[in-house]
Parts: C-alpha cells; structure tokens; sequence
C-alpha cells in the first residue's frame, strides 16, 4: 500500500525560483493537507482541501499556492522562493471527519539559497 | 481557538526505563486526541487516539495514553522504553466544525543504552 506519495524527496532551488511539490493518495480519502516542518515550531498548516475542489489557507499561507487537482493529489506551489521557506514540507490525507486520524507523506525536504 | 502544549522538548531516559512524555491541551469544544511519533528523517505515524469511551487509551509499541478531562492533559507513557523508541513525538487536537489538527511542539525522546 503506498498511502500517501510525495515528490520529489529533496530538491535545492535558488532564491526567486519556482516549484511545484507533488502529493498523491491511493486510500480515497476527502481531505487532503499541506504543512511545514521547521526545528522547534511543529507542524504547521499552510493549505487544506477539505473535499475535492475546495482549498482554504491555514496558519502560514502567504508565499504559497494549492491546487486540487482531483480526489488523489494536492499540489503546493511556491512562486518564488526565499530563503525563509526552507523547510521540510509533508502532506497528509484523512476521510475529513475530525475524528478521523490524518495519514502522512514521506515529506519533501527543500532547501533554498 | 485550540491548542497544545508540549512542555518538555527534550527526554532522556535509559533504556529500559519508564517513560512519560506530557500533553496539555486547550479547547471550547469537545475535542479528540492524538500521539504521532515521527523516525528520523520519515513522515509521522499514528501512535494511538483518544475519540471517546474510555480514558485510558492503547496504542502501537507498547505506548497508552491517558484522558484527563479535568486536567487537560493527554499523557503518553510507556512502562519501559528500547533504544528503537528514539523518534520525537507530536501531540495533536482537534474538535469542533473544523477538521484541522493542532500540533504541539514536539518532545524529543533519546533514549540511551
């Protein structure tokens, strides 16, 4: 079973570059989540999709962008990158109901100078 | 607004020791709970949830977790801990209309020979 499936798993960009991080499930789930990972701060949400074709921002979005491609994958973009955002991002998927536990990626690490 | 507290950043303990890695939690709602234990460079599993019924709660690798309503608190514990225990933890809310998680911190458990 692949769960939740991230690309790429490392990646070095130049500041003012742009990326596309790729996230995709194979469990049918309906929500679908973007965070960052940073030393001593948690996880953070910077997207969500709760259901196919809507997206809403979450703690950290400015510097990002989603799109919910279909029910399987969310992507998050980066326009033009900054040193600020490196950091190691994961994006996890759930049935949506707040009871329900969230399944995570292997996490993208990226690096930015 | 929820959130979580991870007081300890940082746990050493001995192989074979007990261990307790503290959660404290904050919420207008009724909330569930959850433990997710991160290896090193790898995504986050789910260690064990609290949804309701029982306080005390089993999870995976011999770890529970106790409810405490009154207190707040959703400690994780383990009656004795192996050097494969060795991960960070992360303690997680959620509740209410939304069904985004709130992470803490972090508690880094280094457990040695």
């Amino acid at each position: 079973n692949a769960g939740v499936t991230q690309t790429p798993k490392f990646q070095v960009l130049k500041t003012g570059q742009s990326m596309t991080l790729q996230c995709a499930q194979d469990m049918n789930h309906n929500s679908m989540y973007w965070y960052r990972q940073d030393p001593g701060m948690g996880l953070r949400l910077i997207y969500y999709s709760a259901s196919e074709g809507t997206t809403d921002k979450g703690e950290v979005p400015n510097g990002y962008n989603v799109s919910r491609l279909n029910k399987r994958e969310f992507s998050l973009r980066l326009e033009s990158a900054a040193p600020s955002q490196t950091s190691v991002y994961f994006c996890a998927s759930s049935e949506g109901r707040n009871n329900q536990p969230q399944h995570f990626g292997d996490g993208t690490r990226l690096s930015i100078l | 607004a929820q959130s979580v507290t991870q007081l300890d950043s940082q746990v050493p303990v001995f192989e074979e020791a007990p261990v307790e890695l503290r959660c404290n939690y904050s919420s207008s709602v009724s909330v569930y709970l959850f433990w997710y234990v991160q290896y090193p460079n790898q995504g986050l599993q789910l260690l064990l949830k609290y949804l309701s019924g029982s306080t005390l709660v089993k999870g995976i690798n011999g770890f529970e977790a106790e409810f405490n309503k009154s207190q707040t608190s959703f400690h994780l514990r383990k009656p004795s801990v192996h050097i494969s225990d060795t991960a960070e933890y992360f303690c997680a809310v959620s509740g209410g209309a939304t069904n985004k998680l709130i992470f803490g911190t972090g508690t880094l458990l280094a457990v040695q020979p």
